[in-house]
């Protein structure tokens, strides 16, 4: 099956400073990514669609210049939080449907984010 | 807003037992569902999915579809503790994959021994 991988799966970082999270399909291309974001006993949030070769689609309410998205290949997306602080710390989960019709969400195993 | 809505429980029931997750969704152009099983601290796997109407079976899990009712449900036959988990149910309005699923809030479920 459909294979997401996440790296890292943890981190923990100090105020201010800035995180990469990377997130690769690895058995079939996606054009397009997704991140979500959960927090705990929560649901899972779209934050941004990740198209590959195009800007970034964002929720309402995800600020475009904090969390930073690139998608530089059909297997390749990557999340940038950015002077990242407490309240940020959270489970970022990326995930990618293979291109075909009614294909599943499959997610990576997720990163968790601590700010201190 | 598009709204997945799922009773958060705990729903428990007793190991053999038949455990019945239900969900409702708001956007009658929905188009294909998913069951998605998450245990703590973990990212979600796929359970099943469904997008026509009626039931599917896959082993010891159904999936249920009423498009009219815009309804669909998850039972789990013969219940282990290894089930205890939280549910999600997701929703596509998209069948392609350049749409994203809209997730209901999970139904926690345990099964005692």
């Amino acid at each position: 099956g459909a294979v997401v991988s996440q790296h890292p799966s943890r981190v923990i970082c100090k105020s201010g400073t800035s995180v990469k999270i990377e997130c690769r399909s690895l058995d079939f291309q996606a054009t397009t990514m997704f991140w979500y974001r959960q927090f705990p006993k929560q649901s899972l949030m779209l934050m941004a669609t990740s198209n590959e070769g195009s800007k970034a689609t964002y929720e309402q309410g995800v600020e475009k210049d904090k969390f930073l998205i690139n998608h530089a290949s059909l297997t390749l997306s990557t999340l940038t939080v950015t002077s990242a602080h407490p309240e940020d710390s959270s489970f970022y989960i990326c995930s990618a449907r293979e291109d075909r019709a009614n294909s599943p969400l499959h997610f990576g195993n997720g990163t968790r984010l601590t700010v201190t | 807003q598009k709204e997945v809505e799922q009773n958060s429980g705990p729903l428990s029931v007793p190991e053999g037992a038949i455990a019945s997750l239900n969900c409702t969704y708001s956007d009658r152009g929905s188009q294909s569902f998913f069951w998605y099983r998450q245990y703590s601290g973990k990212s979600p796997e796929l359970i099943m999915f469904i997008y026509s109407n009626g039931d599917k079976e896959d082993g010891r899990f159904t999936a249920q579809l009423n498009k009219a009712s815009q309804y669909v449900s998850l039972l789990i036959r013969d219940s282990q503790p290894s089930d205890s988990a939280t549910y999600l149910c997701a929703v596509s309005v998209g069948s392609n994959s350049g749409y994203a699923l809209n997730f209901g809030k999970g139904t926690s479920l345990l099964v005692t021994p």
